[in-house]
């Protein structure tokens, strides 16, 4: 089975506070994606990476950056966390040869 | 740009009622198609996914969906719903461009009631 893990499950900072969230995949999936999902919105796209050191910005890149120096591994970083990134962070990856979709647990962030 | 519609955000049941809920694409090309579901408090879990060959797709959970390519549509459903099939479902939709990226819809939220 595809385990997708990601670093916390709940997470509080501060406005302004630098925040990471880690997402950590152990099948050697080509693509991994961060998506943050908003009641009434469903799942919006902030970036992925098809390859290690590789990055493209999704629907709503504004106020992130990710980082992929390992394969296995995808960080979401929030430079200045604000009120308005208070959301669910959701990571998924896929083997690059199907389309189909593994999703971590999800990280529930809350910017105070 | 590829678009998914769910037509309903949410749907009330009572448990052994059927159920069916509705979702649409905009692209005419050839796409493959999703239904996840997310229980509370947790990530998304594929129910059954459309890449080619029949059009009635059977999924985990006793779920079934038809590709329906003239109207665009992949509905999702089953014929008796249980109080643990109350959760959030969401339709997607490959992106044409290759990418392997997906479009989402922006969910049905079913609850089934005693």
């Amino acid at each position: 089975d595809v385990k997708v893990t990601q670093s916390s499950r709940y997470l509080v900072k501060r406005t302004g506070e630098k925040v990471f969230l880690e997402c950590v995949q152990d099948m050697d999936h080509e693509n991994m994606f961060w998506y943050r999902q908003d009641p009434g919105l469903g799942l919006r796209l902030i970036y992925f990476s098809y390859d290690v050191k590789m990055k493209e910005k999704g629907d709503i890149p504004e106020g992130y950056s990710v980082s992929r120096e390992k394969k296995e591994r995808f960080s979401l970083i929030l430079e200045s966390a604000s009120t308005n990134q208070t959301s669910m962070y959701l990571c998924a990856t896929t083997p690059g040869t199907t389309y189909e979709q593994y999703f971590g647990p999800g990280t529930r962030l809350t910017v105070t | 740009a590829q678009s998914v519609t769910q037509l309903d955000s949410q749907v009330p049941v009572f448990e052994e009622a059927p159920v069916e809920l509705r979702c649409n694409y905009s692209s005419s090309v050839s796409v493959y198609l999703f239904w996840y579901v997310q229980y509370p408090n947790q990530g998304l879990q594929l129910l059954l996914k459309y890449l080619s060959g029949s059009t009635l797709v059977k999924g985990i959970n006793g779920f079934e969906a038809e590709f329906n390519k003239s109207q665009t549509s992949f509905h999702l459903r089953k014929p008796s719903v249980h109080i643990s099939d109350t959760a959030e479902y969401f339709c997607a939709v490959s992106d044409p461009g290759g990418s392997e990226k997906l479009v989402f819809g922006k969910g049905t939220k079913l609850t089934v009631n005693p």
